[in-house]
C-alpha cells in the first residue's frame, strides 16, 4: 500500500550543527513533496517543497533533496537553532484530489 | 494575509453525539483538505474539497462527512462519536494552478476529546 516512512523517529543535534532528516516513499506516481514542521500545540507549518522534475531545492537555511531512483527525500537544516526543535513530517502527493500522504514524523531536539 | 482558521480550537463531546468543525481557508484558496492526527496513526487524510465538490476521500467510515460552501469555507461532521475519534483535526488549504497542487497551509487544528 501507500506509505511514506521516516528512518529516524528521533534526532538530537548540537546547536550550530547541521541536521539531516530522511524520508522514504513508496508511491512512484508521487510527483510533489513537502516538508512540514510541527511544534507542540500547533498545526504543521510549511517549510519547503519540491516537484519530481527537480532533485534539489534550497530555501533559507533548508535544503530538500529528492532521489527518485531510490525514492528518498531528505531535509537538511543548516546551523540548527533551538527554535528548530519540533517534529518534522515529509508528505507526498500524486496530484490526485489534493491528498497528502504523511510520514510518521521525526522529532528534532536541539541542545544549546 | 490571514492564515487558515479553524473553529473551535477545543471541543469535548460525549460518545454518541455528533460534532461539526469549521475551516476558513486562505483567501483565494479553493482547495480544502481535512486530516486526522493521532499519536498512534499520525496524520491521516480524511477528504478534500474543491469548488464545493469532494474530489477525494480517505479510508474513514461514513460517520465522517464534509462539505464546502461557495466561499470555499468548509465544514466536517462526525456523527455517533466514538472514543477513538478523539484527535486533532487539521484543515489545510491550497491554491491549485494548472491542475497542480501548490503548498498546502494548515490551520491550528481543532482538538476533539470524546468522553
Amino acid at each position: 500500500g501507500e506509505s511514506v516512512g521516516l528512518h529516524l523517529p528521533t534526532l538530537s543535534v548540537q546547536e550550530g550543527d547541521n541536521s539531516i532528516i530522511n524520508c522514504a516513499y513508496s508511491n512512484s506516481a508521487s510527483d510533489y513533496f513537502i516538508w512540514y514542521k510541527q511544534e507542540s500545540g500547533k498545526g504543521p507549518q510549511f517549510i519547503i517543497d519540491i516537484r519530481s522534475n527537480m532533485d534539489k531545492r534550497q530555501g533559507q537555511r533548508v535544503t530538500v533533496l529528492l532521489n527518485k531512483t531510490v525514492k528518498h527525500l531528505s531535509l537538511q537544516i543548516a546551523a540548527t537553532q533551538p527554535g528548530d526543535s519540533a517534529v518534522y513530517f515529509c508528505a507526498e502527493t500524486d496530484n490526485q484530489g489534493g491528498k497528502l500522504i504523511f510520514g510518521q514524523g521525526t522529532e528534532l531536539s536541539v541542545k544549546p | 494575509k490571514a492564515g487558515v482558521t479553524q473553529t473551535p480550537r477545543y471541543l469535548i463531546k460525549t460518545r454518541g453525539q455528533q460534532v461539526t468543525l469549521s475551516c476558513s481557508p486562505i483567501s483565494g484558496h479553493r482547495s480544502v483538505s481535512w486530516y486526522q492526527q493521532t499519536p498512534g496513526q499520525g496524520l491521516q487524510f480524511l477528504f478534500e474539497y474543491f469548488s464545493e465538490t469532494q474530489r477525494n476521500k480517505g479510508n474513514f467510515p461514513g460517520r465522517f462527512s464534509g462539505r464546502q460552501f461557495s466561499n470555499s469555507r468548509s465544514e466536517m461532521n462526525v456523527s455517533t462519536l466514538e472514543l477513538g475519534d478523539s484527535a486533532l483535526y487539521l484543515c489545510a488549504s491550497s491554491f491549485l494552478t494548472g491542475g497542480l497542487n501548490t503548498e498546502a497551509f494548515f490551520g491550528q487544528g481543532t482538538r476533539l476529546t470524546v468522553v
